[in-house]
């Protein structure tokens, strides 16, 4: 069965770079969630979109911006970036009814 | 306030006995409850959910949960553990009364360690 993809899945950028994180939900799924897990720690949830409206809001600094688009693949966009978001970025996603969350394989950034 | 404690940061069982992994919740309203399992740098796999109905859950690669009310626990057990087992294990629930809020609230995970 189809999974959820991500994109890429390593990512290297230096102090104050931007970078994109890209998101393809399983086929007809909706729903968006966007995670941040640093090394050790649960994942932290920063962000949802269903329907391609932001339906909820977590702990996503204001450096960071996202939106799901019509094919419903989501991108998560990260400014100035710091030492501190290296962190392993997960996406997941669902089908509407449907409250399991399906994750992705992650993308690990590092900041240097 | 919603929350999810795994009072064990680890977990060690030798292969071929029964493991547990607890899970305790916090919500206001009707818990849906999680688990979900992570190999060492993979995504999380999604193992079994409570919504309602009975209260033992059977899930993907032989676990099970029991969903217990009035201790307000969902903790994950196997009859019989495998090596292959060894993981990361996290417990999470979101509030039935959340409406609009999806999303979901996590414990800080428990690291099991199956020894052959």
């Amino acid at each position: 069965a189809a999974g959820v993809i991500q994109s890429p899945r390593h990512l290297i950028k230096e102090k104050r770079e931007t970078a994109t994180l890209k998101c393809y939900p399983i086929p007809r799924h909706d729903t968006v969630y966007w995670y941040q897990q640093g090394p050790g720690q649960d994942p932290q949830f920063l962000i949802s979109f269903y329907e391609k409206m932001q339906s909820d809001k977590g702990s996503i600094p204001d450096r960071f911006s996202a939106q799901q688009f019509s094919d419903y693949h989501s991108e998560l966009n990260m400014s100035s970036l710091e030492l501190g978001d290296s962190a392993l970025y997960f996406c997941a996603s669902s089908l509407g009814g449907d409250i399991v969350e399906y994750f992705g394989p992650g993308t690990r950034l590092t900041v240097t | 306030a919603q929350s999810v404690a795994q009072p064990e940061d680890q977990v060690n069982v030798a292969e071929g006995n029964p493991l547990t992994v607890k899970c305790t919740y916090s919500v206001s309203g009707n818990p849906y409850l999680f688990w979900y399992v992570q190999y060492p740098n993979r995504g999380l796999q999604f193992l079994l959910k409570y919504i309602t109905g009975d209260n033992l859950v059977k899930g993907s690669y032989g676990f099970e949960a029991e969903f217990n009310k009035s201790q307000t626990s969902f903790h994950l057990k196997k009859p019989s553990a495998l090596v292959s087992d060894s993981a990361l294990y996290f417990c999470a629930v979101r509030d039935e009364n959340a409406g609009n809020n999806r999303k979901l609230i996590w414990g800080l995970g428990t690291s099991l360690a199956v020894n052959p």
